[in-house]
């Protein structure tokens, strides 16, 4: 079974621009969850989509956002960006999303870079 | 307050000698699952053992083990015998009923030849 796929890898992206990534989960995954990576920060949770809904958001501005379609493929933008967006982005897939033991499988991540 | 803590930015060992990685959460739900993800330099996060909160045994997989201490509150990851690829970053996660998953900041394993 093929795993979570992203693209693109790798991006480079000057201020103020927009930007989508792409995530594809694990086949009969509903659940996405979109995380950034900073050093600084760690893994701080962005979103949360199951069946084409947001069900959790975390704490960023509205300048992120995301959206799932109807085969689970989720895709989130960030307009305007800034140099503190600079960041790996991680998707994760769950089958359903809300159970306790359900692992969320993460793909290889986008590299953002914002110059 | 922080949900996951991860004392240790950096840990090292020497191949095939047991390290044990610390964790602790905080959490009032009675109800709770722990994961423990690697992440090589690659960038990918590899799931690598989960323990619930009404496990009543330590959970193993394969050289990973879990020390679980409910009162504690703290979820310490094993790995015995490390092996010259276990160097990467080691997050201790922490799903509550219904929400996402609180990650910690990560301890930076180094395993010496």
């Amino acid at each position: 079974k093929a795993g979570v796929t992203q693209t693109p890898r790798y991006l480079i992206k000057t201020r103020g621009q927009q930007v989508t990534l792409s995530c594809s989960p694990i086949s009969g995954h509903r659940s996405v969850s979109w995380y950034q990576q900073t050093p600084g920060q760690g893994l701080q949770f962005l979103f949360e989509y199951f069946s084409e809904t947001q069900r959790n958001k975390g704490n960023f501005p509205g300048r992120f956002s995301g959206r799932q379609f109807s085969n689970s493929r989720s895709e989130m933008n960030v307009s305007t960006l800034e140099l503190g967006d600079s960041a790996l982005y991680l998707c994760a897939s769950t089958r359903w999303g809300g159970g306790l033991q359900e692992t969320q499988y993460f793909g290889p991540g986008t590299r953002l870079l914002v110059l | 307050a922080q949900k996951i803590t991860q004392t240790q930015p950096g840990m090292f060992v020497q191949e095939k000698e047991a390290v044990t990685l610390d964790c602790t959460y905080d959490t009032s739900d009675q109800s709770y699952g722990l994961f423990w993800y690697k992440q090589p330099s690659s960038g990918e996060m590899i799931f690598l053992i989960y323990q619930g909160s009404y496990d009543e045994q330590n959970a193993t997989e394969g050289r990973y083990s879990l020390n679980f201490q409910k009162a504690r509150k703290s979820a310490n990851l094993v790995i015995s015998a490390s092996q010259l690829g276990d160097s990467a970053m080691y997050f201790c996660a922490m799903r509550e009923q219904g929400n996402q998953f609180y990650f910690g900041t990560g301890t930076s394993l180094t395993v010496i030849p």
